[in-house]
């Protein structure tokens, strides 16, 4: 049972337009998502996160918006540059778990 | 601090033959994670420690993968009698265990080929 979905694994944009990444997730325990970005032959790199008490949290380019309801959060990159081209991973912790499930990623292209 | 490292970044093996690698978290982290990741799919988890206690592992963790963090700093997972199907990306990650989040800090990674 696949906890953390991301059902796109490729999306492509051109350059300076919006990119929106999607997550869907099953299990109401989860007190945090978080974005990572991978780079090829790199290991993931944190990006962003929210809180499941918000349901939106902004840093430069990049908002996360979560929907509690729908068990939904995106990823939102505005304006998409072309070294935002990676793989993108949605993660999701609960408090005291010791542990994060990963969704397989979006691969994200910025067309220039 | 420079980050995670892992040791070796590659990894060519003969089916069969026993592979170590080894993982160097971020210093003050106390907690240190290992991943599998094959192509298409997200990092898989495979075990992680608090300090040096192993407190999770994986049910997909066979009885040939075993994993150490003796002293709470360092650790090393090692596959023994690899087979095919243990070709992967392993990943090392760390985080603090005071965060509510987890942000976890990853490693290059170890990319193994078992031949």
């Amino acid at each position: 049972d696949q906890q953390v979905k991301q059902n796109s694994p490729s999306l492509s944009v051109q350059e300076g337009r919006i990119s929106i990444l999607n997550c869907d997730y099953t299990n109401s325990m989860f007190d945090y998502f978080l974005w990572y970005k991978k780079y090829p032959a790199e290991g993931p790199t944190f990006l962003i996160s929210i809180s499941s008490i918000k349901d939106k949290n902004e840093d430069g380019r990049f908002t996360v918006f979560l929907n509690k309801s729908a068990k939904h959060l995106s990823l939102h990159i505005v304006p998409s540059q072309p070294g935002d081209s990676a793989v993108y991973f949605c993660a999701a912790s609960a408090a005291n778990a010791g542990k994060s499930t990963f969704g397989d990623g979006t691969t994200l292209t910025v067309k220039p | 601090d420079t980050g995670v490292s892992q040791d070796p970044r590659h990894k060519i093996t003969k089916r069969g033959q026993n592979v170590t690698f080894r993982c160097d978290p971020i210093s003050e982290h106390n907690r240190l994670y290992w991943y599998r990741q094959t192509l298409g799919q997200g990092p898989e988890f495979l075990t992680y420690f608090q300090n040096e206690a192993q407190l999770e592992k994986s049910r997909l963790l066979s009885d040939r993968f075993s994993a150490e963090r003796p002293k709470g700093s360092f650790s090393t997972l090692e596959i023994q009698r690899t087979e095919q199907g243990d070709s992967a990306m392993y990943l090392c990650a760390s985080s603090l265990v005071v965060d509510p989040s987890d942000t976890q800090y990853f490693g290059p990674g170890t990319r193994l080929t078992v031949l």
